[in-house]
């Protein structure tokens, strides 16, 4: 099983602040199979990224992915007010799925 | 607009038997690949089932194989959840996802159902 560690847990920044959130994983998931969501207080999880750097429809362009083999990233340029969430990373490179414990984003 | 609707969650006692269903609308449902996924609340995700869009292939977490079964039904664009001899560390928010493509991630989520074991 591939095991997804993300950190921080908890990263508090202010509106308009650059957000870094790393994805570490236990063995190589290749260039493209991994995917970041984002979820909200009583709501299902939202596809960010997919494919490690690849925009989901309809995200905005300040949420960016990068990375690869074992060290992942999720920026978000310039935080606005909507982006304080939980943020989860994924592996679909082999069975069983898993994600990441997620990173808590709060404001300052 | 493509839309997933869980129902049948609820209150259910240790060993007892329970099955989600989920509705799903907007889009060519024997065309894809579909998930359970499931979060104890306050915790993260964990990926449960998913089953192949013709219905001859599914896939289960290690730890559930044999206590959940996962199904679906074309015509009424259906996938369900059947789990047997649930316990109390069963309790989760259960959500159904939709497989976009060949690889298993998740383009689109139903709201989810709430699966309380308890006594």
């Amino acid at each position: 099983e591939i095991v997804l560690t993300q950190s921080p847990g908890t990263l508090s920044l202010s509106l308009g602040e650059r957000a870094t959130l790393s994805c570490r994983a236990s063995q190589s998931v290749g260039n493209t199979y991994l995917a970041w969501y984002q979820q909200k207080p009583g709501q299902a999880p939202r596809l960010l990224i997919s494919g490690a750097s690849s925009g989901a429809t309809g995200i905005p362009d300040r949420f960016s992915g990068s990375g690869s083999g074992t060290d992942f990233t999720l920026t978000i340029s310039r935080l606005e007010p909507e982006d304080f969430a939980v943020y989860y990373c994924q592996q679909y490179l082999s069975a069983p799925i898993t994600f990441g414990q997620g990173t808590r984003l709060e404001i300052k | 607009e493509v839309q997933l609707v869980e129902s049948g969650g609820g209150l259910v006692q240790p060993g007892g038997s329970l099955r989600l269903s989920c509705a799903a609308s907007g889009f060519t449902f024997n065309s894809n690949w579909m998930s359970w996924v499931r979060q104890v609340p306050g915790k993260g995700l964990e990926w449960v089932a998913n089953i192949k869009p013709d219905g001859t292939e599914s896939h289960y977490l290690d730890s559930l194989k044999g206590r959940f079964t996962i199904s679906r039904d074309n015509a009424k664009n259906s996938v369900y959840l059947q789990m047997i001899n649930l316990r109390a560390d069963d309790t989760a928010v259960y959500y159904c996802a939709r497989v976009p493509g060949s690889y298993s991630l998740y383009d689109y989520w139903g709201q989810g159902a709430l699966v309380t074991v308890s006594s």
